[in-house]
């Protein structure tokens, strides 16, 4: 079994400031690791994922994360926020091969103070 | 490239009436299809997904369906709606078995019980 938890259900940064959103998983296998980020009333936008190789992956609008197999983390970063990436942001974790879906964690809620 | 579209975009349905929501993909073959809902202060759940024409793997037991009448198109359906069937559908897809391919979301359709 598989699980994500994403610590903080609303985060708030001052723009400029650095964004952290936190995201454990549970996999009894490698997992793949999944960023996406949701604006109001849309689907789900990918940011970045991991699947093998090196461990910090650079995505869209500047965010990166790093696999860290030990800590068993994946967090979101971004060193300047800016207003426009207030949204919501999910991880989600996906195990072994077949076609089954990504297993999500309940997701952060990113605000950003002017 | 490759699109995903699902419809209605909003929904507001009697408690006990039937469902359904479409969603097709262009421009891929043999796609893998999912169907996810997004309750409030829940995250995403994966419903149903399928590999195939006919072929529905279902994740949660519920009074909702799914149906893959054709290689690009998935149904959600239900004969009787519940309150709890309020939320945020959503449609998705992702090319072959690999557990690092990217699942792609459409725009997601709001349906509100009533």
């Amino acid at each position: 079994a598989q699980s994500v938890t994403q610590l903080g259900s609303h985060v708030s940064v001052s723009e400029g400031a650095l964004v952290l959103l936190r995201c454990n998983y549970s996999s009894s296998v490698p997992p793949y690791l999944f960023w996406y980020v949701q604006y109001p009333n849309q689907g789900l936008q990918l940011l970045l994922k991991y699947t093998t190789g090196a461990t910090l992956v650079k995505g869209i609008n500047g965010f990166e994360a790093e696999f860290k197999k030990s800590e068993t983390s994946f967090h979101l970063t971004k060193p300047s926020a800016h207003m426009s990436d207030a949204a919501e942001y999910f991880c989600a974790v996906r195990s072994g091969g077949g076609a089954d879906g990504l297993t999500f964690g309940k997701g952060t809620h990113l605000i950003i103070q002017p | 490239s490759q699109t995903i579209h699902q419809w209605p975009a909003t929904l507001v349905q009697p408690v006990g009436s039937p469902l359904s929501l479409e969603c097709t993909v262009e421009g891929t073959s043999n796609p893998n299809l999912y169907w996810y809902r997004q309750a409030a202060g829940r995250g995403l759940q994966l419903l149903f997904y399928s590999v195939g024409i006919g072929q529905i793997s279902s994740e949660v037991p519920q009074n909702l369906s799914a149906s893959r009448p054709q290689d690009r198109q998935f149904i959600l359906s239900s004969k009787k709606l519940l309150l709890s069937d309020s939320g945020f559908y959503l449609c998705a897809w992702s090319l072959g078995r690999g557990a690092g391919n990217t699942i792609y979301f459409g725009e997601g359709s709001w349906l509100t019980v009533v």
